[in-house]
C-alpha cells in the first residue's frame, strides 16, 4: 500500500509568516491529494482537494500544489486562527491514507 | 445539509466486538457517488483509515484492520455500521463516520464517539 509521509510533524512561526508543509506519497497518485484542518476537540475540515482546488470558503491564503509523488500545502500569511494540526490524505484508491499530521503553532 | 450521527458504546471489554452506527440524514446511502466510511483517532494520535462501502455492497479495509473489521449498510435506516472484533486497549479511540466523494475527497464527518477498551 501507498504510504504518506508529511513535514515537519510540527513547526512555529510567527503570525503574518509564509508557512510550507510538504506531502510525499510513496507511489505516485496523480492528484488525488487533500488536505485537511483540524483544531482540537473539533473535526477535520477540508481546505484543499485534487491537490490544488480551494474549498469553498476557505480563505485564500490557503493554497496547494504538486501532482504525482509531492505536495505542498502553504498558509500565505498564518493568522492566529490556523493554529491546529494539518493532514494530507491520499484517495486515488483505497485505502485513503492519512500522512501523520503536521501541528502548526504560533511563535 | 447532510448530517452524520454515531452511536454505540462507549465503553466495551477486551476481546469484545464494537458496533458502532452511523445515522445519516440530508442525503441517502443507496444513491450512488459517494463512499461511506469510518476513521478512527487514538488520543493525542493521528487519522487512521479504516474502511469504507459503497452504495453496492462493496467494501474495502485498510489491511492492517482487515481480519477484524466489516462495514455494512441498512438501506432502510439511512444507516452504515462498523463491527471491529477482538478488541484490545490500542482500540481506544475516537471512532467518526464520514461521506467520501470520489473527487472531492472526505467532505462529511460526524462529530465521533470515544471508544473505550477497558476491562
Amino acid at each position: 500500500d501507498i504510504q504518506m509521509t508529511q513535514s515537519p510533524s510540527s513547526l512555529s512561526a510567527s503570525v503574518g509568516d509564509r508557512v510550507t508543509i510538504t506531502c510525499r506519497a510513496s507511489q505516485g497518485i496523480s492528484n488525488y491529494l487533500a488536505w485537511y484542518q483540524q483544531k482540537p476537540g473539533k473535526v477535520p475540515k477540508v481546505l484543499i482537494y485534487t491537490a490544488s482546488t480551494l474549498q469553498s470558503g476557505v480563505p485564500s491564503r490557503f493554497s496547494g500544489s504538486g501532482s504525482g509523488t509531492d505536495f505542498t500545502l502553504t498558509i500565505g500569511s498564518l493568522q492566529p486562527e490556523d493554529v491546529a494540526t494539518y493532514y494530507c490524505q491520499k484517495y486515488d484508491s483505497a485505502p485513503w491514507t492519512f500522512g501523520q499530521g503536521t501541528k502548526v503553532e504560533i511563535k | 445539509q447532510v448530517q452524520l450521527q454515531e452511536s454505540g458504546p462507549g465503553l466495551v471489554k477486551p476481546s469484545q466486538t464494537l458496533s458502532l452506527t452511523c445515522t445519516v440524514s440530508g442525503a441517502s446511502i443507496s444513491s450512488g457517488g459517494y463512499y461511506w466510511s469510518w476513521i478512527r483517532q487514538h488520543p493525542g494520535k493521528g487519522l487512521e483509515w479504516i474502511g469504507h462501502i459503497y452504495y453496492t455492497g462493496s467494501t474495502y479495509y485498510n489491511p492492517s484492520l482487515k481480519s477484524r473489521v466489516t462495514i455494512s449498510l441498512d438501506t432502510s435506516k439511512n444507516q452504515f455500521s462498523l463491527k471491529l472484533s477482538s478488541l484490545a486497549a490500542a482500540d481506544t479511540a475516537v471512532y467518526s463516520c464520514a461521506r467520501e466523494h470520489p473527487r472531492m475527497s472526505t467532505v462529511n464527518w460526524g462529530q465521533g464517539t470515544m471508544v473505550t477498551v477497558s476491562s
